[in-house]
């Protein structure tokens, strides 16, 4: 039974570039949330997609958004990159189903902005 | 209100011996509590966690206290071993709020 997958481990980027995150569900989950962390913090709630919409959004702005496929995959775009959006970049998958509430992650995405 | 206040920061345990860490939260809303662990380099993954229609919640080694009145909650580790040296953190979530708030972690360092 695999896990939450994500790609890829680590990023390096520059200011003012864009950069795309990848994630696979749990098998078996439809649901996926996306968390940034920063070093020393825990993780702060992005959004999350359901259905391939954005069911909920946290205190981010419009630069980060997303994308959930068909298959439940999800994508999480940055555009602008700037030096505070370094951080380990977590995707949570979740059953709709039987709640929400439970979410299992991946092992993360470090982003390193220069 | 939507802030979940975790401590201490940091802990240092003696194996075999009790770790506990503390979680408070001041949204009435919330009706999920879970903990995470998290190693170096790592995802959080879950551990136990607990609806406030119980007071207590014991899986293996690990046990959550959860005191509706006080609005405070709390993860003892029994028999601490060197393996259970990570980060904690809890959580909470509300029904149909579908995003996690997560406390500032706790990290432990169990010494043999």
């Amino acid at each position: 039974d695999a896990g939450v997958t994500q790609s890829p481990t680590h990023l390096i980027k520059t200011r003012g570039q864009q950069v795309t995150l990848r994630c696979s569900p749990k098998s078996g989950h439809d649901t996926v949330s996306w968390y940034q962390q920063a070093l020393g913090q825990g993780p702060q709630f992005i959004f999350q997609y359901y259905e391939e919409e954005e069911r909920q959004r946290g205190n981010f702005p419009d630069r980060f958004s997303g994308h959930q496929f068909p298959n439940y995959s999800s994508e999480l775009n940055v555009n602008a990159l700037l030096l505070g959006d370094s951080a380990l970049y977590l995707c949570a998958s979740s059953l709709m189903a039987s709640g929400t509430d439970t979410q299992y992650f991946g092992p993360g995405t470090r982003l390193t902005v220069l | 209100q939507q802030q979940v206040k975790q401590s201490p920061q940091s802990l240092i345990v003696q194996k075999g011996g009790i770790s506990i860490i503390n979680c408070a939260y001041e949204n009435t809303a919330f009706d999920y509590f879970p903990w995470y662990q998290q190693f170096p380099g790592k995802g959080p993954a879950l551990l136990i966690a607990i609806r406030p229609d119980v007071s207590e919640k014991k899986e293996g080694r690990f046990t959550i206290s959860f005191n509706k009145s006080a609005k405070q909650f709390s993860l003892h580790i029994m028999d601490s071993q060197p393996g259970d040296s990570a980060t904690y953190f809890c959580a909470a979530n509300s029904l149909g709020a579908d995003k996690l708030i997560f406390g500032t972690g706790t990290r432990l360092q169990v010494f043999p």
